[in-house]
């Protein structure tokens, strides 16, 4: 079946150090990939997604990349601010599934000190 | 624009006993899918419910159960509850079956089973 992996947390950085999350995935078919992040308090907001290869979704400074040939989605940013301290879930989608059922993998908590 | 509103925030109960949680979906939408988040993992898809039938469900057993109403809100019912079920349960919401993937989160109800 399909599945995510995505390194485990927490990962503390200094403000405006760069972030990397890895996360790779296995799926039947031509899975679309996202990003969800979860900041404290609050629910799963929708960060950024990639439909297709080579495909790169990004939003708020943050950007990954679709690789199906390493069937890799890392998420990335330059700069990281205080307020990007939160948990970070790669999941993905497969059409041929229930409909918008998301796989997740387990999170990567990110703290990012002054 | 109403989010997703889940409720109760909070409850206790005990082993064998049944729990009923509750979704509004967001303005607009016609699909609500459920999750469950174990402390410290990603959440796993428990099922999905579009135009008042169930529509596509995950490796959960038959004691978790559910309605989708006509103004599209959602109940989540677990029977004899187990010490495992303890997790948060997100209610998610979307417009569109495919391949979006886009799903609105509501904050989830975090259930103890003692």
């Amino acid at each position: 079946g399909d599945s995510v992996t995505q390194m485990e947390g927490p990962v503390t950085l200094s403000e405006e150090a760069c972030l990397t999350i890895n996360c790779t995935y296995t799926a039947t078919g031509y899975p679309s990939l996202f990003w969800y992040v979860q900041y404290p308090g609050e629910g799963l907001q929708l960060l950024l997604k990639a439909t297709k290869a080579d495909d790169k979704g990004s939003n708020k400074g943050f950007e990954a990349t679709y690789r199906k040939e390493t069937t890799s989605f890392h998420l990335e940013k330059g700069s990281v601010q205080v307020s990007d301290s939160a948990v970070y879930f790669c999941a993905l989608s497969e059409y041929e599934a229930a409909g918008n059922k998301l796989t997740f993998g387990g999170g990567t908590r990110v703290l990012v000190k002054p | 624009e109403t989010g997703v509103t889940q409720s109760p925030t909070h409850l206790i109960k005990t082993r064998g006993q049944q729990v009923t949680l509750r979704c509004s979906s967001q303005s607009g939408h016609n699909t609500v899918s459920w999750y469950q988040q174990a402390l410290g993992q990603g959440p796993q898809f428990i099922f999905q419910y579009y135009r008042e039938e169930e529509n596509g469900r995950g490796n959960f057993p038959p004691r978790f159960s559910g309605l989708q109403f006509p103004n599209y809100s959602s109940e989540l019912n677990v029977n004899a509850l187990e010490l495992d079920d303890s997790a948060l349960y997100l209610c998610a919401s979307s417009t569109l079956q495919g391949r979006s993937g886009e799903l609105f989160f509501g904050e989830g109800s975090r259930l103890t089973v003692l």
